[in-house]
């Protein structure tokens, strides 16, 4: 059974860097045919792909959060790491991890609301 | 960036309708286009990959057509569990996803 769950802080003052991370169960973070991304979505707003990364680690971001955003991959936790630096209220979002099969996210965790906010 | 737009925004329908949203991608991305239907506080869940092939488990009223710039996809007869908001997906550069359409009755 194929389970992603992500955790993190709910709350991240402006300026701080949010670390969230991913714990895949279900399948491994070497399997050639697979990867991990991240999407977010603020509050009634629509889907937006953060960053990706594939088992062997090529990496992909976000143009517009190149600069902010880091992933990274721990195969013998079973974890992808996000970490975005300098937040701001606009960050407030829900933030999902899910897995990457035939270029699609097939699986996804059942996301993490994380605010902004002093 | 490849940039996705979905229309409409938004459409109202009834059970039994036939529903066609359309999704254009700002250049060609060939058949690299899924769609995604999600349901409020609930994760996104995967219906179509690749323009037209069906995830596993998903009804075959959902279809997906398309090719280059210009992608459709259509459910066929709407049940009341289809009222969602979908969304497409380009993943021929990045994973950059659509605007959405939200189904409401």
């Amino acid at each position: 059974q194929v389970t992603l769950e992500e955790s993190g802080p709910v709350l991240v003052k402006p300026t701080e860097t949010l670390t969230l991370t991913c714990t895949v169960s279900g399948f491994s973070l070497n399997n050639p045919r697979m990867g991990v991304g991240w999407i977010r979505q603020p509050p009634g707003k629509a889907l937006e792909w953060l960053a990706h990364i594939f088992s062997n680690d090529q990496k992909s971001y976000s143009t517009s959060l190149k600069s902010r955003l880091t992933i990274s991959r721990d195969t013998s936790k079973s974890q992808v790491v996000l970490t975005m630096t300098n937040v701001d209220p606009v960050d407030t979002a829900t933030y999902f991890c899910a897995r990457i099969q035939r270029l699609a996210f097939d699986y996804w965790g059942q996301g993490t609301l994380v605010t902004v906010s002093s | 960036d490849i940039q996705m737009t979905q229309s409409p925004s938004s459409l109202s329908a009834s059970v039994g309708d036939r529903v066609t949203i359309t999704c254009r991608a700002s250049q060609d991305i060939i058949n690299f286009l899924n769609w995604y239907q999600q349901k409020p506080g609930i994760a996104p869940k995967l219906l179509i990959y690749a323009t037209s092939t069906l995830q596993s488990g998903v009804p075959s009223r959902f279809s997906g057509s398309g090719s280059g710039t210009d992608f459709t996809l259509t459910i066929s007869s709407l049940q009341p569990e289809d009222f969602a908001t979908y969304y497409c997906q380009q993943s021929y550069t990045a994973l950059t996803f659509g605007g959405g359409t939200k189904v409401e009755i």
